[in-house]
């Protein structure tokens, strides 16, 4: 079956652009995470949806950041006045409900020039 | 909140040989333990977990061991392949009852199977 599908692989934008990154979950999946993986690290958790609400929020690192996800399915993060240490790897992830296996997507690469 | 350090940074073993990589955590509260396997240019995916009801998981030749009192738990992967080597992260989660069960991540691990 379909996994977690991310879009853009890629995307290149110029320092004060708005960006959105797009997740498709695993059909069903109730619950789905974002997390940033910077060059090196681990990924570090952003944002948690149960059905269309965030959760968790703790994770955004500032206000510029914001994530919806309407019918309970796609989730869309939003970043805007893109800064160049926003740079990194944003990874979704899906659950069939909160606390069991996350499945990860392949991410998309954002780079901030 | 949880912290999770993970050791070593890199590991380099030869074809055959056995490979463990080791992770500490803070909080007590955490009661899952997920072990993901990461390829250049892929997203994790995850390979074994255990909850802390259990001390032991074994798949084919991956296994985990969890220690609850002193807040540490290894992947063992024996027979090792060249197709193992890639960075292994190790994460921590309140699991079942906690408040959003996100996954707080080790820095991960480089293993290269020497063939």
């Amino acid at each position: 079956g379909a996994g977690v599908s991310q879009t853009p692989s890629n995307k290149v934008t110029e320092k004060g652009k708005y960006v959105e990154l797009r997740c498709d979950p695993i059909s069903g999946h109730t619950a789905l995470y974002w997390y940033r993986q910077s060059l090196g690290q681990g990924p570090e958790f952003l944002i948690y949806f149960q059905g269309t609400g965030a959760a968790d929020d703790s994770g955004l690192p500032n206000d510029r950041f914001f994530a919806v996800r309407p019918e309970g399915s796609v989730s869309t993060l939003k970043i805007q006045r893109t800064e160049r240490g926003d740079s990194a790897v944003y990874l979704c992830a899906s659950s069939l409900h909160s606390g069991v296996e996350q499945f990860f997507g392949p991410g998309t690469r954002l780079t901030v020039l | 909140g949880e912290n999770v350090e993970q050791h070593p940074s890199t590991l380099s073993v030869q074809e055959g040989d056995s490979a463990v990589i080791k992770c500490t955590y803070s909080d007590s509260a955490s009661n899952y333990f997920p072990w993901y396997k990461q390829e250049l240019g892929k997203g994790p995916q995850l390979i074994i977990d255990i909850r802390s009801n259990v001390g032991e998981k074994k798949d084919q030749r991956i296994a985990v061991t969890l220690n609850k009192t002193a807040k540490h738990f290894s992947l063992h992967i024996t027979e090792t392949q060249p197709e193992d080597s890639a960075v292994y992260f190790c994460a921590a989660s309140p699991g079942y009852g906690g408040a959003t069960n996100k996954l707080i991540f080790g820095t991960g691990t480089l293993l290269a199977v020497q063939p």
